[in-house]
């Protein structure tokens, strides 16, 4: 168990340009999820992975970003046109449905990608 | 409005003081998950509270679900600065989604 990794681990781009980030979960945990932090805040939720389903999308979550998680392994969440509000800590987690009865499984998150948005 | 409330927000006490933190809601959980994040870190999970008016301790920590399973606590006995850190207290709305509060950044003066 080689925990939940997330590259890279600070992105500093221009507002305006495009990024991705890359989450490769526990390998044999078949739920992924992407949440975002903001200094001093706890995690929100932005999206969530059944395998390779792509099964909610919060709100939050605008037309410039995308999550995709092909062959329900590692998953990537794309922002384009980036802007300064994006500035954020985004956590990949991950779980293991059926390993204990859903609502008290816990999530194994990664330590995150830090974006800055100049 | 956020589905679990945090308080209070930030405390900073004495290294051998004691201290608690509460994680409160108008719903209704089948459980509640505490974890602590440290700077640069995701979220590591302490513990998963499940039945009403349990009580876990976790060597200096303890925590307590409430009566009603509205509410829990963190109590700290003996702060060290070790246990410095942003206390987040999480809870499923439905069986995927686990949802957080604002959290408790706890700071441990030596």
């Amino acid at each position: 168990d080689t925990g939940v990794s997330q590259n890279p681990r600070h992105k500093i781009t221009k507002r305006g340009q495009n990024v991705t980030f890359r989450c490769d979960p526990i390998s044999e945990h078949n739920r992924l999820y992407w949440y975002r932090q903001t200094l001093g805040q706890g995690p929100e939720f932005l999206t969530y992975f059944q395998n390779e389903a792509q099964l909610e999308k919060s709100r939050l979550l605008s037309d410039r970003f995308s999550a995709e998680r092909p062959k329900g392994s590692f998953s990537t969440l794309e922002i384009q046109r980036t802007e300064q509000g994006d500035s954020a800590m985004y956590l990949c987690a991950s779980s293991l449905a059926g390993a204990a009865p859903n609502r008290i499984s816990p999530l194994h998150f990664g330590n995150g990608t830090r974006l800055t948005v100049t | 409005t956020q589905l679990l409330e945090q308080s209070p927000q930030f405390l900073s006490i004495q290294e051998g003081e004691n201290l608690t933190v509460y994680c409160n809601s108008s719903s209704v959980f089948s459980s509640l998950q505490w974890y602590r994040q440290e700077p640069g870190e995701g979220p590591v999970l302490l513990v998963t509270v499940v039945t009403g008016g349990e009580v876990k301790k976790l060597k200096r920590l303890t925590f307590q679900f409430g009566d009603a399973r509205k509410d829990s606590s963190l109590h700290i006995t003996a702060a060290q600065p070790g246990d410095t850190g942003l206390y987040l207290c999480a809870a499923y709305s439905n069986d995927y989604k686990l949802s957080f509060g604002a959290g408790t950044t706890v700071t441990v003066r030596a």
